[in-house]
């Protein structure tokens, strides 16, 4: 059963606008949660992360937004750069046997547009 | 090193016939994780070491998956009589011990079993 849903699979955004992407999640063991970034023919690299007992998180253009009680959250990049182009994983992780594995969304692929 | 290793890229083999991954992590993590992808998902967790011992290999798909990683550093995922099924992109990554620390991904290896 897929505990982190990515229900959109692809975005597009005109360059400069903001790009929101959603993640939703049925755990509610969960208490942290990262965003990956990956272009082709790479590994996954992460770009941010929020702990369970924040609701915002920003870096730069970055900012991720956590809703514990309707277990949502989303990545907001404002102003949306065509290198922002790629797909991008939400994953979450709880303390438990498997140490602190991730559980990933399928991804959303954005397409910033110049 | 610098950032995950892993290899080979590419591992094209015959169902029946046996392979090993590799995965080289950050000199200074202690964690390490294995994940399988399958085309459209994300990353799926399989097992994972603190240094040399392997407290859960809970997500390995069967017995004919197994890791290693004797001296704490590098890792080994073997596959043995491959199946169509395994194929997959293989993914590594490692983290320093302990803590929900960010996990830092390999490139991968993609499998492709005939």
């Amino acid at each position: 059963d897929q505990q982190v849903k990515q229900n959109s699979p692809s975005l597009s955004v005109q360059e400069g606008r903001i790009s929101i992407l959603n993640c939703d999640y049925t755990n509610s063991m969960f208490d942290y949660f990262l965003w990956y970034k990956k272009y082709p023919a790479e590994g996954p690299t992460f770009l941010i992360s929020i702990s369970s007992i924040k609701d915002k998180n920003e870096d730069g253009r970055f900012t991720v937004f956590l809703n514990k009680s309707a277990k949502h959250l989303s990545l907001h990049i404002v102003p949306s750069q065509p290198g922002d182009s790629a797909v991008y994983f939400c994953a979450a992780s709880a303390p438990s046997n498997s140490g602190y594995a991730l559980n990933f969304g399928k991804g959303t692929s954005l397409l910033v547009t110049p | 090193g610098a950032g995950v290793s892993q290899s080979p890229r590419y591992k094209v083999t015959k169902r029946g016939q046996d392979v090993t991954l590799r995965c080289d992590p950050i000199s200074s993590h202690a964690t390490l994780y294995w994940y399988q992808q399958a085309l459209g998902q994300g990353p799926e967790f399989l097992t994972y070491f603190n240094y040399e011992a392997q407290p859960d290999k809970s997500g390995l798909p069967s017995d004919r998956f197994s890791a290693e990683r004797p001296e704490g550093s590098i890792s080994t995922l073997t596959i043995q009589r491959t199946e169509q099924r395994d194929s997959a992109m293989y993914r590594c990554a490692s983290s320093q011990l302990g803590t929900q620390e960010t996990q830092y991904f390999g490139p991968g290896t993609r499998l492709l079993v005939l």
